[in-house]
């Protein structure tokens, strides 16, 4: 499977305990954007990396939150004493460089329930 | 601020229908508008992508269209089966902006 891949599918975990998601995305997309996605709702933008670089984040990205992508290949999204708020699914997608083919696409995103 | 809104957020119809699914975004300077599908619990599976300098996309039994001045898409479902069941997100990226906006989307059943 060529595709966006998201590691883990699932993720429960206590109040207060710090969690890391990973994000794999399709081999020769350099752009890479991070959503987050809560019940009956359409996902709602995080973070966006060009390459290495992340060029935009957005409010809904407290100092709790913190991604990185090291060397432009894999991403990694780590949420801080997490907060019940946090529980939703986290969402990565990637698209090319090619500015005149901008279609993205997405993994199959990390459900996270915060207890 | 763009504002993209789905209009109905649910839509029930017998297996065999053709049926129209809306999409409305407040500013018309778009760079493109992707519908998607969604599965419960699932990512998003792209369907279709429109460049803002096209008027429509094909794709098997689905066709998206896309007005700027008005702000409106439209995706049309032909002949729908139940299969077709899932949510339809439309998403837009606007100029100079790096991020997409999602409208709730429709939450579609199709009845066998």
């Amino acid at each position: 499977d060529t595709g966006v891949s998201q590691d883990p599918r699932h993720k429960i975990t206590k109040r207060g305990q710090n969690v890391t998601f990973r994000c794999d995305p399709i081999s020769e997309h350099n752009r890479l954007y991070w959503y987050r996605q809560t019940l009956g709702q359409g996902p709602e933008f995080l973070t966006y990396f060009q390459n290495e670089a992340q060029l935009e984040k957005s409010r809904l990205l407290s100092d709790r939150f913190s991604a990185e992508r090291p060397k432009g290949s894999f991403s990694t999204l780590e949420i801080q004493r997490t907060e019940q708020g946090d529980s939703a699914m986290y969402l990565c997608a990637s698209s090319s460089r090619d500015r005149l083919n901008t279609e993205a696409f997405f993994g199959q995103g990390t459900r996270l329930t915060v207890v | 601020k763009q504002e993209v809104t789905q209009i109905p957020a649910a839509l029930s119809v017998p297996e065999g229908e053709n049926l129209v699914l809306n999409c409305s975004f407040t500013d018309s300077a778009i760079y493109n508008l992707q519908w998607f599908r969604q599965d419960p619990g699932k990512g998003l599976t792209s369907l279709l992508l429109i460049q803002s300098s096209q008027r429509e996309q094909t794709s098997g039994r689905l066709n998206a269209s896309l007005d700027k001045s008005s702000g409106r898409s439209t995706l049309y479902i032909a002949a729908s089966q139940p299969g077709d069941s899932a949510t339809y997100l439309c998403a837009v990226k606007s100029e100079g902006n790096n991020d997409m906006r999602f409208g709730a989307g429709t939450r579609l059943t199709v009845k066998p």
